[in-house]
């Protein structure tokens, strides 16, 4: 079983809908991770978190709002998506940043679709 | 340029039979680690084993390991005794030290199928 739990798993929205994916770990990580992946594709990584700070942005377009309310948490808002969004969403943690053997453990990601 | 390449797309193994899939880099830092992650169609990244670049013996994880060649900055990944449910897309992935450490590249994967 994954140790760092999505939801939802699968997500079907509007092109003018506001949503949230949420993401939770409790093995004391303190990076998170987004990633995006779209269909037979390696996964690009979106925005990493580090010690609740925002360290990386991946030049993602203003419609994906990272959050990281504690060292558990981190949710990823969505608003005014566009079709081209629909991918898989994966979480991951580590247990800090910047450590080159430091391994991400993802979650089971959540599968968007954009209408 | 290309970080990690994965040339074998697909890839097709008899149960219980020994499989190598592929995987190159490219760095210039000298301090890197190499991973291998299995993504079953259920989507979650599953890690199966590390090596890092200073690591003298390759690695090994139950029936995984890897077979590094550093010079050739190669990291093949060797799967002894297929199963069934070892059918999946394996992606290879390195972590550099100096320019990158915030980040995983990802290489574009193999799809394994084992054949009963």
């Amino acid at each position: 079983d994954t140790e760092v739990t999505q939801t939802p798993k699968h997500l079907v929205m509007g092109m003018t809908n506001k949503k949230s994916l949420k993401c939770e770990q409790h093995m004391g990580h303190r990076a998170m991770y987004w990633y995006k992946q779209k269909a037979k594709k390696p996964p690009e990584l979106m925005f990493v978190y580090s010690y609740e700070k925002l360290s990386i942005n991946e030049s993602v377009p203003s419609r994906f709002s990272p959050e990281c309310p504690n060292s558990s948490l981190l949710n990823l808002h969505l608003h005014a998506l566009q079709p081209e969004d629909s991918a898989l969403y994966l979480c991951a943690s580590s247990q800090a940043v910047g450590v080159a053997n430091e391994k991400l453990f993802f979650g089971s990601g959540t599968q968007l679709s954009v209408l | 340029a290309q970080k990690i390449t994965q040339t074998q797309p697909g890839m097709f193994v008899q149960e219980k039979e020994a499989v190598t899939l592929d995987c190159t880099y490219d760095t210039s830092d000298q301090s890197y680690g190499l991973f291998w992650y299995k993504q079953p169609s259920s989507g979650e990244m599953i890690f199966l084993i590390y090596q890092g670049s200073y690591d003298e013996q390759n690695a090994t994880e139950g029936r995984y390991s890897l077979n590094f060649q550093k010079a050739r900055k190669s990291a093949n990944l060797v799967i002894s005794a297929s199963q069934l449910g070892d059918s999946a897309m394996y992606f290879c992935a390195m972590r550099e030290t100096q320019t990158g450490a915030n980040n995983l590249f990802f290489g574009t994967g193999t799809r394994l199928t084992v054949i009963p």
